[in-house]
């Protein structure tokens, strides 16, 4: 069965500096992998996404993601954090048969200090 | 467009009763998913429609909870009798239906999620 790990429960970095989000999956096949941020009262938003070719994904918002296969991780970063990033970030990875079904981490909530 | 709207926002109710909780999908997608994320755990899938059929509900914890999607469009899952361990937030997403030859994953657009306190 495929699992997704997030290993930081919370993190808190300040406004203007980098930020890195860890994710780990396990998964048997060539994974769909997926970042989301919920924002206080709002959805789940998708940040990027992953299905093939370059390993290195570019999102919204100015994050991006690297698949590393042999590490079974799919990282987030962002070079320079804003007050309004924070929020809960969510790693999956999708099951796809044509229509797919999510399995997600637990979550890693993001506090900016000024 | 209209995205996935999710009505109510947050609902409290004792144990023993009944809560109905509705999705309205972005108009044209015929899956529909329900999710549901217990406090501090992970999101966790429930089940899966395609139009009017459910196409998976793996996902569903238990007899006390009923999803329908009747007509295809909007869903409700209903939650009777209501339990101390029903409490979280019950996300619906939905997608397009993609078809053969697929190009690549689909991808779920979420709604607000509702959150359920049952005290």
């Amino acid at each position: 069965a495929q699992s997704v790990t997030q290993p930081d429960i919370h993190i808190t970095v300040s406004e203007g500096a980098s930020l890195e989000l860890r994710c780990n999956y396990s998964y048997g096949a060539t994974p769909y992998l997926f970042w989301y941020v919920q924002s206080p009262g709002q959805g789940l938003q998708l940040l990027l996404k992953y299905f093939s070719g370059d390993t290195l994904v570019q999102g919204i918002k100015g994050f991006e993601a690297e698949f590393k296969r042999s590490q079974s991780s799919f990282n987030l970063r962002k070079p320079s954090v804003h007050w309004s990033d924070a929020a809960e970030y969510f790693c999956a990875v999708g099951e796809w048969d044509g229509n797919e079904k999510l399995t997600f981490g637990t979550g890693t909530r993001l506090t900016i200090i000024p | 467009e209209a995205g996935v709207t999710q009505f109510p926002s947050h609902s409290v109710i004792e144990k023993g009763q009944t809560v109905t909780l509705r999705c309205d999908p972005i108009s044209g997608h015929d899956n529909l998913y329900w999710y549901r994320r217990v406090m501090g755990k992970e999101i966790k899938f429930l089940l899966h429609f395609v139009k009017e059929s459910k196409q998976d509900e793996s996902g569903m914890p238990n007899n006390r909870f009923l999803a329908e999607r009747t007509g295809g469009t909007y869903s409700t899952l209903k939650v009777q009798p209501a339990e101390l361990e029903d409490s979280g937030v019950y996300f619906c997403a939905s997608s397009q239906l993609l078809r053969a030859p697929y190009s690549g994953a689909n991808v779920l657009t979420f709604g607000a999620g509702s959150r359920l306190t049952v005290l």
